[in-house]
């Protein structure tokens, strides 16, 4: 079985300011994904980025990086420069790669994050 | 562009009644997932399937089933939709691999009363 585990039910920042945003999984496949989304009060989910469990350097897209710590079991998303508009609901999931979690993707409980002028 | 479609955005139903909610993509994408939100707990998978007329349990199927007839098309029933169903629900596709992401639908918030 997998699992992913947000501990921040809410987080604050500063506009322009960094911010990150923690997730914990715990699987026992070897391959894996790990996937970050955003949803805004309108309720689409949104994409941001995406770990695999192979990759040696840190994944990036623009102003969002995740901190992968495979040892630790982490891959926590850092926001650069937060913007108003960066006010949402975050999700962190873990896609499965072999076994009984083979394609199975599954989320985690999300982080709200307001982010004030 | 991609698309995920879920028949219904609000839809309210009685104590009792089979719901049918109805999901369609059109990316020729293998795997469709249902998911219910609700505050505080997240997204909790119900089903999944990664073909035609094949599914997998998630985390919460009781109270639920699915029905995979056509590639693009993924429903979820409510045999006797309870008043704990009440919740919004999310349909998702993807293609098959650990990093394939997944495009929702708009939701289906569903109240049963």
């Amino acid at each position: 079985a997998q699992k992913i585990t947000q501990t921040q039910p809410g987080m604050f920042v500063q506009e322009k300011e960094a911010v990150t945003l923690d997730c914990t999984y715990d699987t026992s496949d070897q391959s894996y994904g790990l996937f970050w989304y955003k949803q805004p009060s309108s309720g689409e989910m949104i994409f941001l980025i995406y770990q695999g469990s192979y990759d040696e350097q840190n994944a990036t897209e623009g102003r969002y990086s995740l901190n992968f710590q495979k040892a630790r079991k982490s891959a926590n998303l850092v926001i650069s420069a937060s913007q108003l508009g960066d006010s949402a609901m975050y999700f962190c999931a873990i896609r499965g790669g072999s076994g009984t979690s083979y394609g199975k993707l599954t989320f985690g409980q999300g982080t709200i994050l307001t982010v004030h002028p | 562009d991609v698309k995920v479609t879920q028949s219904s955005r609000y839809l309210v139903k009685r104590t009792g009644e089979k719901v049918f909610l109805e999901c369609v993509q059109d990316m020729d994408h293998e795997n469709m997932f249902w998911y219910r939100q609700d505050p505080g707990l997240g997204l909790r998978l119900i089903y999944f399937s990664y073909d035609v007329k094949m599914k997998e349990k998630g985390d919460i199927p009781e109270g639920y089933s699915v029905s995979r007839e056509k590639k693009e098309r993924f429903s979820l029933i409510l045999e006797s939709a309870s008043t704990n169903q009440t919740s919004m629900y999310l349909c998702a596709s993807s293609l098959t691999g650990v990093n394939t992401e997944a495009f929702f639908g708009q939701g289906t918030r569903l109240t049963v009363v």
